[in-house]
């Protein structure tokens, strides 16, 4: 039973470029949360999907930053002409209700040159 | 507003036993939640608590007193490799379903 993918691992863009982060839900579980992460600070909510439902994006920046979870395939964060200060690292979670514990991916690294 | 407090850093010797204390002030309560965290690494799951008192597993406890705000994770017997940043986490559930809102960790370096 495979964990959380995320995929890439890694990502290098140049500003202005776009930055698609990808994310695999563990099997059966509905419910995805993104979260970003900056050097020793702790994990900042962005936002949380439902199956083809946005359900609470107040932590996303209402510029440059989407997020999508359709009915078959991943969800998708996708950051727009990306900046220097989107340099971070990006976790996927996900759940099976939204009252149990979330298991997390390893991450997406993102460097912006 | 959500906040949640918890101390930058911590140290401790191997073989002892330490405490990391949480506070929370949320617009809801709906469980409280401790991951573990290795440099660069994804959080796991360490326990849960919704109801006041002490949950035990293993070397890990974690206790809860909601009408206080606050939860703590103790680990005993320490070990290197408990050597990690712990993070403390709120659900609020109500119309903010299933996420969980984070501190900002607290990192453990436990010497010989």
């Amino acid at each position: 039973n495979a964990g959380v993918m995320q995929n890439p691992r890694h990502l290098v863009r140049r500003r202005g470029q776009e930055a698609r982060l990808r994310c695999s839900p563990m099997k059966g579980h509905s419910h995805v949360y993104w979260y970003r992460q900056l050097p020793e600070e702790g994990l900042k909510f962005m936002v949380y999907l439902q199956k083809e439902n946005i359900i609470d994006e107040s932590g996303m920046p209402k510029e440059r930053f989407s997020a999508e979870f359709p009915k078959e395939g991943p969800s998708i964060l996708r950051i727009q002409q990306v900046v220097r200060g989107d340099s971070a690292a990006y976790f996927c979670a996900s759940s099976r209700t939204q009252s149990e514990k979330l298991f997390f991916g390893s991450g997406t690294q993102l460097s912006v040159l | 507003g959500q906040n949640i407090d918890q101390p930058t850093e911590m140290t401790a010797t191997e073989g002892a036993i330490v405490q990391i204390n949480c506070t929370y002030q949320t617009s809801g309560f709906n469980g409280l939640f401790w991951y573990q965290q290795h440099a660069g690494e994804a959080p796991t799951f360490l326990s849960y608590n919704v109801l006041d008192g002490l949950e035990e597993k293993g070397r890990f406890s974690s206790f809860l007193s909601r009408s206080k705000g606050y939860s703590y994770l103790l680990l005993k017997e320490l070990q290197m490799k408990d050597s990690a940043s712990y993070l403390c986490a709120v659900r609020a559930g109500g119309n903010q379903g299933g996420k969980l809102i984070f501190g900002q960790g607290t990192e453990l370096s436990v010497k010989p």
